[in-house]
């Protein structure tokens, strides 16, 4: 069965500070797609990267970065040197084929604080 | 950004009433979501719509119905709600039924049963 753990409630960091954040993730599928979303207090869900299962590239895209390591079943998402506009809760998902579509399961969310 | 309204944004209601909420988008596409988030449990799957008249069950359907006679509405329903359908709910929308699609959310909308 498919679930994602984001072990880490919340997480508590001084400005310039980096922190990352861990996803694991189990499935029995071969093909299955990771995503990081983040949920700034506005509210609204903003969509951040996706990874398929083939490709274990890391990626960077400014102060984020992604490390995916299948053998671990490990989709972490690093921010480097934080700021205070990087509070948010960060959603981890996996989505693989089934009947009718797609279906994704979310993570609990981990609650990062910036503090100033 | 997508455009995706919710509607109301926020709703306080009474155990047993019938409740629907809106989710409009501008987009055309064809996959539509429902979503509730509850603290521990992040974001799951109520129902969703692959077109028009075409639905399905997620995760947590129970005491929940939809509907889409418009591929830009897609309402949710909650026939007597009760205090555990207290929550966030969230819509989201695909452009395809393809696993690395990512999802477009709407605003949400808070619901309180009381």
């Amino acid at each position: 069965a498919q679930k994602v753990t984001q072990a880490q409630t919340e997480i508590s960091v001084v400005e310039k500070e980096d922190v990352t954040l861990d996803c694991v993730y189990e499935t029995r599928d071969t093909t299955y797609y990771l995503f990081w979303y983040k949920q700034p207090p506005s509210g609204e869900l903003v969509f951040l990267i996706r990874r398929n299962s083939f490709d274990e590239q890391n990626e960077i895209s400014g102060r984020y970065s992604w490390n995916f390591q299948k053998s671990t079943s490990s989709f972490n998402f690093t921010i480097t040197a934080s700021q205070v506009v990087d509070s948010a809760v960060y959603f981890c998902a996996l989505s693989e084929a089934d009947t009718g579509g797609f279906k994704t399961i979310f993570g609990a969310g981990t609650r990062l604080f910036v503090k100033a | 950004d997508a455009g995706i309204t919710q509607s109301p944004r926020h709703k306080v209601t009474e155990t047993g009433t019938p409740v629907t909420l809106r989710c409009h988008q501008t987009e055309n596409h064809r996959y539509m979501y429902w979503y509730r988030q509850d603290p521990g449990h992040g974001l799951r799957l109520i129902h969703y719509s692959y077109g028009v008249k075409d639905t399905d069950k997620g995760e947590v359907s129970d005491g929940y119905s939809v509907s889409r006679s418009k591929t830009e509405d897609f309402l949710l329903t909650l026939e007597s709600a009760t205090s555990s359908q207290t929550s966030v709910y969230f819509c989201a929308i695909s452009d395809s039924g393809q696993a690395d699609n990512e999802q477009f959310f709407g605003p949400g909308t808070r619901l309180t049963v009381l």
